[in-house]
């Protein structure tokens, strides 16, 4: 069983949708985070939380840590929201460089 | 600022040939990383570096050797390239995790081996 298991692996939204990413994981942590991959293959640092829940524009984050679980949610969806979205949490008591990352959450909007 | 730097973007390499994948960063980040991208995989971590003059492995080292002899740069050495090195690799860079949270990424370089 993956440390960090995502849902769905694929994901196609009408343009304007409200879009929700889940992320789910098995070990204790300190902190997860979210990233967006694009097309053309570059990968964006969204979000790091520890905890509750994190806005920046269209996007917000939020996290259980009793649930061991983290959403990403996405409001009135875009064409140019198009990307994975990559979830990774860093184990609590890990080394400082290993992240356990999640396979990823392809994201298709519509226009 | 250029923010992270990696070449070559794009390389195919014959069976036991080596290479080195380039990294170097702008932003005065004590922390560094190299990680390989596979297909319906997540990252797994290869090396990473909390300074200059020290590095660690990670997750899959196997194949691969890292030096870190300034801040800016992180090169990675395939030595002996194998099929199973065909990956896109990413080179990342940060604070120290718990004090800003926020990796940046190199656009990836993307390797085969035949």
């Amino acid at each position: 069983k993956n440390e960090v298991e995502q849902s769905p692996q694929n994901l196609t939204a009408q343009e304007g949708e409200f879009i929700t990413i889940n992320c789910s994981y098995s070990v204790g942590i300190s902190a997860l985070h979210w990233l967006q991959q694009h097309p053309g293959g570059g990968i964006v640092s969204l979000f790091m939380l520890s905890s509750g829940k994190k806005k920046h524009g269209r996007l917000i984050a939020t996290i259980n840590i009793q649930e061991k679980h983290s959403s990403l949610h996405i409001t009135a969806s875009h064409p140019r929201d198009s990307a994975v979205y990559i979830c990774a949490v860093r184990n609590y008591g890990g080394s400082q460089g290993n992240l356990i990352f999640g396979k990823g959450t392809k994201l298709s909007v519509k226009p | 600022n250029a923010g992270v730097t990696q070449t070559p973007k794009f390389r195919i390499l014959k069976i036991g040939q080596s290479m080195t994948l380039q990294c170097t960063q702008d932003m005065n980040h004590n922390y560094m990383y190299w990680y390989r991208q596979d297909p319906g995989m997540g990252l797994k971590l290869i090396y990473y570096s909390v300074g200059a003059g020290i590095t660690d492995k990670g997750e899959v080292p196997n194949g691969y050797n890292v030096s870190r002899s300034t801040t800016e740069d992180f090169p990675l050495r395939l030595e002996l390239a194998a099929p199973s090195q065909t990956s896109v690799y990413f080179c990342a860079s940060s604070y120290a995790l718990e004090r800003t949270g926020e990796l940046f990424f190199g656009e990836g370089s993307r390797l085969t081996v035949l």
